[in-house]
């Protein structure tokens, strides 16, 4: 079966500090990834997604970003955070669009002070 | 642009009461339409959805019904249980999309 790690679950870091997110899928190949941010308050907002290897689609301009050095291997940097980057940042895989259900990792709870 | 609007929460219901989350949304095209749960500690997993105009979705008791011209899917169950306290998600996806587009979520607390 499939699973989706994603860590650390909570992460608190100063203003300007680096970030890096890391999020693993097993049991499957060649996923369609997804980084996901929740603001307070707000709905998901997709941040990256990415179909294969090295290829990545970024949503919104921002401070961050993201790469995919292996097929189930998603990261989630930034070289310098800011007090805006603090949110709950959520990886997810599917397998196509059509195929309509995306499987989300637990979570990481960021707090930029 | 697509967009999803769901109620603010928190809900706080007492078991065996009905439950209706509402969610509308806008959108170009035609949108599948879907709810998302996120039960204490775990990731978002899917509850149900809806493909087209009129379907409707149902899962764990839980139902929802694509209203076109409302623009709507809310959310019911007849009788709520302490186990179902989530948050609860809606989202669409537009045509082939890769993007889902969430609402902002809605916590819903059962109390025995």
């Amino acid at each position: 079966s499939q699973t989706i790690h994603q860590w650390p679950a909570t992460l608190v870091q100063p203003v300007g500090s680096p970030l890096s997110l890391e999020c693993t899928v097993e049991g499957t190949s060649n996923p369609n990834l997804y980084w996901y941010r929740q603001a307070a308050g707000r709905g998901l907002q997709l941040l990256f997604y990415s179909v294969g290897i090295g290829q990545i689609s970024s949503e919104v301009p921002q401070n961050l970003s993201a790469s995919r050095p292996q097929d189930r291997q998603f990261i989630l940097s930034s070289k310098k955070l800011l007090l805006s980057d603090s949110g709950f940042y959520l990886c997810a895989w599917g397998r196509d669009p059509q195929s309509e259900k995306l499987f989300f990792g637990s979570g990481t709870q960021l707090s930029v002070l | 642009g697509n967009s999803v609007t769901q109620m603010e929460g928190p809900v706080t219901l007492s078991e065996e009461a009905f439950l209706t989350i509402n969610c509308t949304y806008t959108a170009t095209g035609y949108p599948s339409l879907f709810w998302y749960v996120q039960y204490p500690g775990e990731g978002l997993q899917l509850l149900l959805k809806a493909t087209k105009a009129d379907d409707k979705g149902s899962n764990k008791g839980f139902e929802a019904t694509y209203r076109k011209e409302t623009t709507s899917f809310h959310l019911e169950k007849g009788s709520v249980q302490v186990s179902d306290s989530a948050v609860y998600f809606c989202a669409l996806r537009v045509d082939s999309s890769y993007k889902l587009i969430f609402g902002s979520g809605t916590r819903l607390l059962v109390r025995p």
